[in-house]
C-alpha cells in the first residue's frame, strides 16, 4: 500500500520565518511533487522531481525552494514565510514512464502564517 | 494561466440523483485526464482517469465522458450517494515529457442530501 506521509498536518509560523514541509514516500517513485491548494483555484505545482538532487519549478515557484538528497524525501523550504504563502501543502508522488501513472498525494500541511 | 477549467463549483444532488461536473483544457497536447476525488483532511486519491484514444470510460458508477474535439471531459456520478459527498478535481497531463505533472481545474464540492 503506498504511502505518501508528511511531517505535520498543522503548522502556524511568524511573518519571516524559514518553514521546512517535509514528505516522505515508501513506493520507491521517481517523481515526487509540491502541490499549494486554495479554495476556488484547485491544486497548483510549486516544484516537482524527477531524481534524486533534480528539481524543476512548477507553476507558482516565487517564495519557495525544494531539497531532494534521498528518493524517498522531498522537502519544501519557505525561505521568508508571508502570510500569503497561508494554505495547505500538498506532497505526491509517481513512477516515471512513458505513460503517466497515479499520483499517490498525502494528508497534506495546512499552514498558517501569523 | 488557467489551462484546465472545470464547473460547477459547487453541487447538490439528492440521493440518488446524477451528478455532473464538466472540464475544459486548453492544450491540445494533453494525453491523460485524470479525475481525482478528496474527503475533509484527506489528500486527492485517484478515482477514475480515461487518454484520448476512447471517448468513454466506466467503473461502476462513474464515468468519463471525453471529446476531444470540443477539448472538454466530464464527470458523471449514477445514482449519487451521501458517501460520494467530496470536493471533485479533474486533471490533465502529458504522457513521457512532463514527468507525471498534473494541471488541474478549479475543483467542484458536491454534496449529496440523503
Amino acid at each position: 500500500d503506498v504511502k505518501v506521509t508528511q511531517s505535520s498536518r498543522y503548522l502556524v509560523k511568524r511573518t519571516g520565518e524559514k518553514v521546512f514541509l517535509e514528505c516522505v514516500q515508501d513506493m520507491d517513485h521517481e517523481n515526487m511533487f509540491w502541490y499549494r491548494q486554495d479554495p476556488g483555484l484547485g491544486l497548483r505545482l510549486i516544484y516537482f522531481s524527477y531524481d534524486v538532487k533534480m528539481k524543476e519549478k512548477g507553476d507558482i515557484p516565487e517564495g519557495y525552494s525544494v531539497s531532494r538528497e534521498k528518493k524517498e524525501r522531498f522537502s519544501l523550504i519557505l525561505e521568508s514565510a508571508s502570510t500569503n504563502q497561508t494554505s495547505m501543502y500538498l506532497c505526491a508522488s509517481s513512477f516515471s514512464g512513458l505513460r503517466n501513472t497515479e499520483a499517490f498525494f498525502g494528508q497534506g500541511t495546512r499552514l498558517t502564517v501569523v | 494561466q488557467q489551462q484546465v477549467k472545470q464547473s460547477p463549483q459547487s453541487l447538490i444532488v439528492q440521493k440518488g440523483g446524477i451528478s455532473i461536473i464538466n472540464c475544459a483544457y486548453e492544450n491540445t497536447a494533453f494525453d491523460y485526464f485524470p479525475w481525482y476525488q478528496q474527503f475533509p483532511g484527506k489528500g486527492p486519491a485517484l478515482l477514475i482517469a480515461i487518454r484520448p484514444d476512447v471517448s468513454e470510460k466506466k467503473e461502476g458508477r462513474f464515468t468519463i465522458s471525453f471529446n476531444k474535439s470540443a477539448k472538454q471531459f466530464s464527470l458523471h456520478i449514477m445514482d449519487s450517494q451521501p458517501g460520494d459527498s467530496a470536493t471533485y478535481f479533474c486533471a490533465a497531463s502529458l504522457d513521457g515529457t512532463s514527468y507525471g505533472k498534473l494541471t488541474f481545474g478549479q475543483g467542484t464540492i458536491l454534496t449529496v442530501h440523503p
